[in-house]
């Protein structure tokens, strides 16, 4: 089936510095890519919709020069979180649609990022 | 806007009984899916079952069932003979099939624990 890896699982970088998250589709071209930010036992927060070779949409809310999102290609997008804070830390997944449609909707395995 | 309601934070059933998550969702579309995903403490999000709107019948996955009423716009699921594994939290999802960009709505989730 549809398989979406993410990485890292888990990350602590240091306030001010920037991070680098890769979601990768292993077995199928994503036309779109979903990026979701969650706070622990909360819902999936919808960061920002990338379509590969366009700019990201953001949701209302979203900074888009902290998140910067690259979907570069019909199996690679990456978030970038750009001068991180201690209030960014948060767990952070992907999803992938593939070209076939609903059915395509795959999570990645999430990322924990830590800023200290 | 599309709009998911999970009223129910948390609940608890025995191990082996039978469990039913609430869920109930507004649109003005007709064409839509509707998801069930589960995200144990792993966090790696799964399908449990999805429910195609235009189809009267309702979905059923082994141990797991909805009961979709399309005009009270409710859209329950059934956990029968609950295992120890089923413990985790469990989101209700809508997607419209409109649309270049049609993205998941989720609802807030709700925590099952399965206790032995």
């Amino acid at each position: 089936g549809a398989v979406v890896s993410q990485h890292p699982s888990r990350v602590i970088c240091k306030s001010g510095t920037s991070v680098k998250i890769e979601c990768r589709s292993l077995d199928f071209q994503a036309t779109t890519m979903f990026w979701y930010r969650q706070f622990p036992k909360q819902s999936l927060m919808l960061m920002a919709t990338s379509n590969e070779g366009s700019k990201a949409t953001y949701e209302q809310g979203v900074e888009k020069d902290k998140f910067l999102i690259n979907h570069a290609s019909l199996t690679l997008s990456t978030l970038t979180v750009t001068s991180a804070h201690p209030e960014d830390s948060s767990f952070y997944i992907c999803s992938a649609r593939n070209a076939g449609g609903v059915y395509g909707y795959t999570f990645g395995s999430g990322t924990r990022l830590t800023v200290v | 806007a599309q709009t998911v309601t999970q009223s129910q934070p948390e609940m608890s059933v025995q191990e082996a009984e039978t469990v039913t998550l609430s869920c109930t969702y507004d649109t003005s579309e007709s064409n839509y899916y509707l998801f069930w995903y589960k995200q144990p403490p792993s966090r790696q999000m799964i399908l449990v079952i999805r429910q195609e709107a235009y189809k009267q019948q309702n979905a059923t996955e082994n141990r797991f069932s909805v009961n979709f009423q399309k005009a009270a716009k409710s859209f329950s699921l059934k956990i029968s003979d609950s295992q120890l594994g089923d413990t985790a939290m469990y989101f209700c999802a809508f997607i419209q099939l409109t649309g270049a960009n049609s993205k998941l709505t989720f609802g807030k989730g709700i925590t099952l624990s399965v206790r032995p």
